[in-house]
């Protein structure tokens, strides 16, 4: 079965930097677009970035744009956010999903706090 | 950016009722729209893609209509376990958007 499992997350410092994982398993991960999508306690769902297959194009949604990076290791079924300069209002949960232009598996998010 | 408006953002309802949400686009995208349930805790579930397309597991009470800017979602029978949040997204384009989101409870 399709399974997404997120890691990396923490407390962080503002313009500290960390870096999420999703580990992917169940189905052929180098044949689907992936997307990163957060969640803010309390608040609504905001996309934050795509990938397709080779890594090739990438999405960024403008807020976080210059300072996050998305990136796939497709031999080791992974998907990675770097987070850097990061600020307190990009605690959240983030979660990796597969992407058919709908997001159809999640995973269960890794929950990043930035705060001093 | 593509703004989804959905309303109303909360809703009061009882077991077995008939209940509509409705999801308005900025600009016409189509038939290109998702529709998720969430749980307290847990991540999104995929219930409608392309407006009315049911995903796999999903229960027939649930449905999907629209094209352009407007959708519905409906639950033709509220059943206890649908009492969630639920949201739209669009993939028309990027940045893909999400709704604010539609609370559901418990009358």
């Amino acid at each position: 079965q399709v399974q997404l499992v997120e890691s990396g997350g923490g407390l962080v410092k503002p313009g500290g930097s960390l870096r999420l994982s999703c580990a992917a398993s169940g189905f052929a991960f180098s044949d689907y677009y992936m997307s990163w999508i957060r969640q803010a306690p309390g608040k609504g769902l905001e996309w934050v970035s795509y990938i397709r297959f080779s890594g090739n194009t990438v999405y960024y949604a403008d807020s976080v744009k210059g300072r996050f990076t998305i990136s796939r290791d497709n031999a080791k079924n992974s998907l990675y956010l770097q987070m850097n300069g990061l600020r307190a209002e990009d605690t959240a949960v983030y979660y990796c999903a597969r992407d058919q232009d709908a997001f159809d598996f999640w995973g269960q998010g890794t929950m990043v706090t930035v705060s001093s | 950016a593509i703004q989804l408006t959905q309303s109303p953002l909360s809703l009061s309802a009882s077991v077995g009722d008939r209940v509509t949400v409705t999801c308005r686009a900025s600009q016409a995208i189509s038939s290109a729209l998702a529709w998720y349930q969430q749980k307290p805790g847990k991540p999104p579930k995929l219930l409608i893609y392309d407006a009315s397309s049911l995903e796999s597991g999903v229960p027939s009470r649930f449905s999907g209509s629209g094209s352009g800017t407007d959708f519905t979602l409906t639950i033709s029978s509220l059943q206890p376990e649908d009492f969630a949040t639920y949201y739209c997204q669009q993939f028309n384009n990027y940045p893909r958007t999400f709704g604010q989101g539609t609370k559901l409870e418990i009358k």
